[in-house]
């Protein structure tokens, strides 16, 4: 079983809707919690960065952190087609490694 | 700004070649890291560096080696490609002691 378990997707929506990406893990060990855009052909990006449970919000992102049920999402309101790339998780349980999600592709059409 | 540079975008290698992959981080950075990206398997760590000539495996070491001389550049060889080392290499770099790793755009290494 892998650490960090992501549906590959590809994700397709509309532009405007609400998009809900997710990664489960296995360690409950993990305390910091990130997520990475990339644009394809290019490296990732950090978008969002949360230490331990709850939420935070910057602008149309919110990325959500359940301890409890080793799940971590990150919400996409009000979708734009800019916004089409490969969202990968990434966690880690002190400052040494950081462990990745395999990524969600997402494509927002018009 | 954080800067990542990756010496080359795209590079077309012969089996046994040996291929040098060149990074170079501006912001001071301690910490560097080299990882490979394949389709499904996501990004998995190669090799990383704590400090100058200060080098770790990472998890799938095998058939690379490293290099870092300075504290701005983390270099990766491969001392003889093979076909199975075709694939996307990002270099990443990070302050010692805080988990975010800024990535450069990536070098697409194809070994025919």
């Amino acid at each position: 079983q892998k650490e960090v378990e992501q549906d590959p997707g590809p994700l397709s929506v509309p532009e405007g809707a609400i998009v809900s990406l997710n990664c489960t893990y296995s360690n409950s060990a993990f305390q910091y919690f990130m997520w990475y855009r990339q644009y394809s052909r290019k490296g990732p990006e950090l978008l969002m960065y949360t230490y331990s449970s709850g939420n935070k919000e910057d602008g149309r992102f919110t990325a959500q952190v359940d301890k409890s049920s080793k799940y971590i999402s990150l919400f996409i309101r009000d979708s734009q087609p800019s916004d089409s790339a490969t969202y990968l998780c990434a966690m880690s349980y002190n400052t040494d490694k950081l462990i990745f999600g395999t990524g969600t592709r997402l494509q927002v059409f018009p | 700004d954080v800067k990542v540079t990756q010496s080359s975008r795209y590079l077309v290698k012969r089996t046994g070649e040996k291929v040098f992959l060149e990074c170079v981080q501006d912001m001071d950075h301690e910490n560097m890291f080299w990882y490979r990206q394949d389709p499904g398997l996501g990004l998995r760590l190669i090799y990383f560096s704590y400090d100058v000539k200060m080098k770790e495996k990472g998890d799938i070491p095998e058939g690379y080696s490293v290099s870092r001389e300075k504290k701005e550049r983390f270099s990766l060889i491969l001392e003889s490609a093979s076909t199975n080392q075709t694939s996307m290499y990002l270099c990443a770099s990070r302050t010692s002691g805080k988990n975010i790793q800024y990535f450069g755009a990536g070098t697409r290494l194809s070994v025919l």
